[in-house]
């Protein structure tokens, strides 16, 4: 059974603060891992996705993937009241089979 | 990023119409397509896998004849929701997978109400 698994939350961080989103997985065989926003009432948006080890940064955002370790986080510095959202972590295996965690809800106080 | 839309975004309909769903890939073409379910406060939870030009696979628990799939062209996959029922009402969700990214695209979502 393929997993991908995430702390549901809420998770609180002040305006500006940055934000940190952690997802393990439980097959090594996951080819890539992607980060989904997605706001309540909306369907998920594509943030970024991340398929070797080590760090990818785009913008505010920078993923990391530690293949070793099985986990893939995302970091979101200065963050702001409109990050507040649900992120979905999903591994790529098979190049066609995607696994979805069950999401993280993220809160950003002014 | 690669864009994805679904058709219509809401749709109310009375007990044991039929409903159809649209999802179409506009900026490049998909083999693969996924439907996902939505209730509120829940997670996504895949339906099937529609694969252009042959049948869709279906995840266990999903009535393959309550939820017809149909992947006709590389940029367009049908679902069709037959004699819906209240308990069907949710919100349905597309993505097409990008193969030269190996990236997956949401539709923007269709919110069905059943009455």
């Amino acid at each position: 059974q393929k997993e991908v698994e995430q702390n549901s939350g809420p998770l609180s961080v002040p305006e500006g603060a940055i934000a940190s989103l952690n997802c393990t997985y439980s097959d090594r065989g996951s080819q890539s891992f992607f980060w989904y926003r997605q706001y309540s009432g909306k369907s998920p948006e594509l943030i970024m996705f991340i398929y070797s080890n080590g760090d990818k940064e785009d913008g505010r955002f920078t993923a990391q993937l530690n293949k070793a370790s099985q986990y893939v986080s995302l970091l979101i510095r200065d963050s702001q009241p409109s990050d507040s959202a649900t992120y979905l972590c999903a591994g790529l295996y098979n190049f066609n089979k995607f696994y979805f965690g069950s999401g993280t809800k993220l809160n950003v106080k002014p | 990023g690669a864009v994805v839309s679904q058709h219509p975004s809401r749709v109310i309909c009375k007990s044991g119409t039929s409903v159809k769903i649209e999802c179409r890939s506009l900026d490049f073409q998909a083999t693969t397509m996924f439907w996902y379910r939505q209730f509120p406060k829940q997670s996504l939870m895949l339906m099937a896998t529609s694969n252009e030009g042959s049948k869709a696979t279906y995840e266990q628990g999903v009535e393959k004849d309550k939820f017809l799939i149909n992947h006709a062209s590389l940029t367009l996959s049908t679902l069709t929701v037959t004699s819906a029922h209240p308990e069907d009402s949710s919100f349905y969700i597309c993505s097409a997978l990008d193969g030269g990214r190996d990236t997956q695209y949401f539709g923007p979502g269709t919110r069905l109400t059943v009455l």
